[in-house]
């Protein structure tokens, strides 16, 4: 059975800490790793990794994938209050299903 | 574009009441699908399409049903509504190729009492 683990499941930090969200995978025909920013409504994208070991970033964001050891993390340097959310990270498979992980909820506390 | 969109934002159904989840996307996606949000569950898959006139089962189809008939639309029935089915409904629409990055729409709260 395919499956997609987070870790933490919840965060508190302070404003301008650094957090890495950590995300671990096993699914069949796996075809990428994504990962998603949901406040209130739906997820929003944020990242998708198909290589290991090549970072990708996006302001004070950034993502790795380790295909060897099934994982992937988020990195938020200098966070801020926005940041607050829940972040999901999902496998795909070959045919377009996402499995999802139940998410990491972080607060940013000011 | 207006992206993928999802009717209605709310309902409530009685048990036993059927109804449609609507969902549309004007980006020429091929691929749809159709996830529920429960509590401490994260997204689960109930149903996808890989494009008109092809549908298949995700993890929890069961008492839902789905058809494809144009690339637009992708709609999400309940039969015969139960309280287990209460949760959040999004539709993600993606443009294809494997692995690709899918696009949310906006959700559906359902409560079935």
């Amino acid at each position: 059975e395919d499956k997609v683990v987070q870790s933490p499941l919840s965060l508190v930090v302070h404003e301008g800490d650094t957090v890495t969200l950590n995300c671990s995978y096993e699914v069949t025909n796996f075809r990428s790793l994504l990962w998603y920013k949901q406040e209130k409504k739906a997820p929003t994208f944020l990242f998708m990794l198909t290589s290991s070991g090549i970072e990708k970033k996006s302001g004070r964001l950034s993502s790795i994938l380790d295909k060897k050891e099934l994982f992937s993390i988020l990195n938020i340097t200098a966070t801020q209050t926005g940041d607050s959310a829940v972040y999901l990270c999902a496998g795909s498979t070959g045919f377009q299903k996402l499995v999802f992980g139940t998410g990491t909820r972080l607060l940013v506390s000011p | 574009n207006a992206g993928v969109t999802q009717t209605p934002k709310f309902q409530v159904l009685k048990t036993g009441q059927s109804m449609t989840l609507q969902c549309a996307q004007d980006m020429n996606h091929e691929y749809m699908s159709w996830y529920r949000q429960d509590p401490g569950m994260g997204l689960r898959l109930i149903h996808y399409s890989v494009g008109a006139g092809i549908t298949d089962q995700g993890e929890v189809p069961n008492g839902y049903n789905v058809s494809r008939s144009t690339t637009e639309d992708f709609p999400l029935r309940l039969l015969s509504a139960a309280p287990s089915q209460t949760s959040v409904y999004f539709c993600a629409s993606t443009p294809g190729g494997g692995g690709a990055e899918q696009y949310f729409g906006p959700g559906t709260r359902l409560t079935v009492t």
